[in-house]
């Protein structure tokens, strides 16, 4: 069975573009969790979609958002990209809610110059 | 405020002795108890959750649960150095939000 799926695996982008991170959970699972993590940080909570529908996002300015499509894949978008935004960026999908062992992909690590 | 609280550590523990992973949580509601092992530049891996008091075993790894002082343990039996990474204690709050939030993680060093 394969896991979550995060692409890309690297991503460079210059202070002001944008970032489209990619997310595929594990086949059947519903919820799919993104998670910020910057370097010698924990793990900050970003958003949480749902049967396609975002449940929660957690303490982040409006530039990061995203969406769930219908087979349950999702995408993170970061606009106006400022230096801080460089991190590792961690997607994780659960069977359903109520049932929240959640998995991790690989993750994104994304540079800001 | 809700969260999450883990001692930094290293802790340094000889190769064969029992680990011991501490965390505490502030949500006396919380549901669901996790606990994950992150090697340095690699994502979360989970190894172990809870969700009812007391212990829960998984080959050498034990979960420990105590809902009454908010206290979750990993213990770790005949530690390896394969066993050095940073371990994340993980809890669902209470509320009807089944987010994991996270602890910045116990950094572990088994050393041979």
């Amino acid at each position: 069975e394969a896991g979550v799926t995060q692409s890309p695996t690297h991503l460079i982008k210059t202070r002001g573009q944008q970032a489209t991170l990619r997310c595929s959970p594990i086949s059947g699972h519903t919820s799919v969790y993104w998670y910020q993590q910057a370097l010698g940080l924990g793990l900050q909570f970003l958003l949480w979609y749902d049967e396609g529908e975002e449940r929660n996002r957690g303490n982040f300015p409006p530039r990061f958002s995203g969406r769930q499509f219908p087979n349950y894949s999702s995408e993170l978008n970061v606009n106006a990209l400022e230096l801080e935004d460089s991190a590792l960026y961690l997607c994780a999908s659960s069977l359903e809610i109520g049932r929240t062992e959640a998995f991790f992909g690989q993750g994104t690590r994304l540079t800001v110059v | 405020q809700k969260e999450v609280e883990q001692n930094s550590g290293p802790l340094s523990v000889p190769e064969g002795a029992i680990a011991s992973l501490n965390c505490t949580y502030s949500d006396r509601g919380s549901q669901s108890f996790f606990w994950y092992r992150q090697y340095s530049g690699k994502s979360p891996e989970l190894i172990m959750f809870i969700y009812s008091n007391g212990d829960k075993e998984d080959g050498r790894f034990t979960a420990q649960l105590n809902k009454a002082s908010q206290y979750v343990s990993l213990l770790i039996r005949d530690s390896q150095p394969s066993d050095s990474a940073t371990y994340l204690c993980a809890v669902t709050l209470s509320g009807g939000s089944y987010i994991p939030t996270f602890g910045r993680g116990t950094s572990l060093i088994v050393h041979p």
